[in-house]
């Protein structure tokens, strides 16, 4: 596709649900990135994905965050038993590699809002 | 791991007057620095970037300088316009050298610009 592409756009679910976002990079990106956006505030980091392999999981909140990325190319990213402070947008973002200096790209982004 | 500063947290100038953003990084090995803009709703957006053997961009309006030695940079935007106001984020990214790609973006906490028609 012509950009980064997040689904669903927006999803309301019940505290104690879990959820699915998932990212597709841009074509042939081989670095994506996840990050959590609340409302009027800065970009948290999640998780860096170089190819499948994700070597920084440290932005992960907790045990209840999980993502993979399977064939170097979409990625999931699941939030389980999800609770009210979950409410935020999540923001993918991709390039082309990692290492710097490559621009990142960022989706339209996945608003969660956990009632 | 890097810390990445900010400031001002919110900022109004009067329209076509300069607007001035500053950040400070406190990883010395950082080597890219990208400045994005967020309008309410949108996603950020690339604007300009600065790569650590560079001191100074140009873009039209925008420019942004680099002081390695400081560890800081700062975003300048010239003859401001209304269009202008939105959510500026300066961010850093530090290579680990011990395995190529195991690097994250960095960002500063915000700048929301505001412009006074």
């Amino acid at each position: 596709g012509a950009g980064v592409s997040q689904s669903p756009s927006n999803k309301v679910t019940e505290k104690g649900k879990d959820v699915e976002l998932r990212c597709d990079p841009i074509s042939g990106h081989t670095a994506l990135y996840w990050y959590r956006q609340s409302l009027g505030q800065g970009l948290e980091f999640l998780i860096y994905f170089q190819g499948n392999s994700a070597p920084d999981k440290s932005g992960l909140p907790s045990d209840r965050f999980s993502a993979e990325r399977t064939g170097g190319s979409v990625s999931t990213l699941t939030i389980q038993r999800t609770q009210q402070e979950d409410s935020a947008v999540y923001l993918c973002a991709s390039s082309l590699v990692g290492g710097g200096g490559n621009t990142i790209y960022f989706g339209e982004g996945s608003w969660l809002t956990v009632v | 791991g890097e810390n990445v500063e900010q400031h001002p947290s919110t900022l109004s100038v009067q329209e076509g007057d300069s607007a001035v953003i500053k950040c400070t990084y406190s990883d010395s090995a950082s080597n890219y620095f990208p400045w994005y803009k967020q309008e309410l709703g949108k996603r950020p957006q690339l604007i300009i970037d600065i790569r650590s053997n560079v001191g100074e961009k140009k873009d039209q309006r925008i420019a942004v300088t680099l002081n390695k030695t400081a560890k800081h940079f700062s975003l300048h935007i010239t003859e401001t316009q209304p269009e202008d106001s939105a959510v500026y984020f300066c961010a850093a990214i530090t290579p680990h050298m011990s395995n190529f790609g195991n690097e994250k973006l960095t960002f500063g906490t915000g700048t929301r610009l505001t412009i006074i028609p």
